[in-house]
């Protein structure tokens, strides 16, 4: 079946810098990515969509710059938090929907999660 | 606004016992409803999915779920369960206007006694 891998697993940085996280899909064309944000025990949280070619779309209240979001191939999209800081520890998580999707019918396939901790 | 409600937060059942795991939506249309499963150290799969039509819905892995308006609620159950299900579970409403926006709800913890 479709797999989206997410990379890194887990990543720990120091407050100030800048960290990228990457969402792969591996054996299909992903026009379009979500980026979710987890905090314990509650929900996900869509943070933007991504699309391939284009600007990344926006939730209300997350922050553009903070979180940069590039979608530059059909395979590939990244999330690069900047400049960050305790309160951006949290656990990311990417999801892909295949070339030519349009539906709920067409399934979300989810990476594993990236384990962001700023110290 | 739109919300989602799992009211339960672990849930530990025997192995073989029947399991129901409730979800509660709040909406102001017909909702487009999910239930995702994540193991530890992997991404979320999907289990079912309500759109229209029949009420009760059946799923891979043996579930099923039942989508009850009058109630809100659109709660998974598995009449036998296996240590194997022992993961975490959402349920997610769709937004029939946005169909990439998904809310979420918290989530639920089973543990599966042997």
């Amino acid at each position: 079946g479709a797999v989206v891998s997410q990379h890194p697993s887990w990543v720990i940085c120091k407050s100030g810098t800048s960290v990228k996280i990457e969402c792969r899909s591996l054996d299909f064309q992903a026009t379009t990515m979500f980026w979710y944000r987890q905090f314990p025990k509650q929900s996900l949280m869509l943070m933007a969509t991504s699309n391939e070619g284009s600007k990344a779309t926006y939730e209300q209240g997350v922050e553009k710059d903070k979180f940069l979001i590039n979608h530059a191939s059909l395979t590939l999209s990244t999330l690069t938090v900047t400049s960050a800081h305790p309160e951006d520890s949290s656990f990311y998580i990417c999801s892909a929907r295949g070339d030519g999707w349009s539906s709920y019918n067409s399934p979300l396939h989810f990476g594993n999660g990236t384990r962001l901790t700023v110290t | 606004a739109q919300s989602v409600t799992q009211p339960d937060i672990h849930i530990t059942v025997s192995e073989g016992a029947s399991l129901e795991l409730r979800c509660n939506y709040s909406y102001g249309a017909t909702p487009y409803l999910f239930w995702y499963v994540q193991s530890p150290g992997q991404g979320l799969q999907l289990l079912l999915k309500y759109f229209s039509g029949d009420t009760l819905v059946q799923g891979i892995k043996g579930f099923e779920a039942e989508f009850k308006r009058s109630q809100s609620s659109f709660n998974l159950r598995k009449p036998s369960v296996h240590w194997s299900d022992a993961a975490e579970y959402f349920c997610a409403v769709g937004a029939p206007n946005n169909f990439n926006k998904f809310y979420f709800g918290s989530g639920t913890k089973l543990n599966v006694k042997p």
